[in-house]
């Protein structure tokens, strides 16, 4: 079983329009993570957020955390072909001092011209 | 400043060889993790390496070996390859007094075992 659902799997859409993906689990987390990994590359860290109903922006891209800290929501408004990429959310494991990452299976975004 | 650089970017082998993979992190990074991307999943984590240790470990089998060296840079080893093997294998390095991790990933080595 997946710790961390993500939905939904693929979208495809053109640009101008507005999109959100999701990330759900049924586990409490202390913070979550969000990852764009492109082609050939590895992820890349886009924010972090730590409190319940915290919302944060990246220039198109708005990030919320539940209020309950289960889930979060990633939404891109006025899509460009460059936001095309696997969207990732990511939380870390309380236990580990080191950074240990749970994956979910992303999100594979395709933004036409 | 160089960001993390691992080698090789390729690779293919054969079933039941044994591969290598190599990883340098980030400068000022003292803790080096590995993972393992299939075809249309999220990276799995396989261990974590701080102070030449291996500190936690995921549910891989002990086909899949590690070291960290004294430069903090780190190796992964996988003997007796399976095809389920083949995957991206993703280097992650820290720092372990950082409070908010923040993870920097390099371009990982695609394996093939054919």
């Amino acid at each position: 079983t997946q710790l961390l659902e993500q939905s939904p799997q693929f979208l495809s859409i053109q640009e101008g329009e507005n999109l959100t993906v999701y990330c759900n689990s049924s586990s409490v987390f202390s913070s979550l993570q969000w990852y764009r990994q492109e082609p050939g590359e590895g992820p890349v860290l886009l924010v972090t957020v730590v409190t319940g109903g915290e919302v944060k922006k990246l220039k198109r891209l708005t990030f919320q955390f539940g209020d309950a800290r289960k889930d979060s929501s990633l939404h891109i408004t006025a899509a460009q072909p460059g936001d095309t990429g696997l969207y990732l959310c990511a939380a870390l494991d309380r236990g580990s001092t080191l950074g240990r990452l749970y994956f979910g299976r992303g999100t594979q975004l395709t933004v036409w011209p | 400043d160089a960001g993390v650089t691992q080698s090789p970017t390729h690779l293919i082998k054969t079933r039941g060889q044994q591969v290598t993979l190599r990883c340098s992190p980030k400068s000022g990074h003292d803790t080096v993790s590995w993972y393992q991307q299939a075809l249309g999943q999220g990276p799995q984590f396989i261990f974590q390496y701080y102070e030449e240790e291996e500190r936690q470990r995921g549910n891989f089998p002990d086909r899949f070996s590690g070291h960290q060296f004294p430069n903090y840079s780190s190796e992964l080893n996988v003997n007796a390859l399976l095809l389920g093997d083949s995957a991206l294998y993703l280097c992650a390095s820290t720092r372990r007094t950082e409070r908010m991790k923040k993870l920097f990933f390099g371009s990982g080595t695609q394996l093939s075992v054919l």
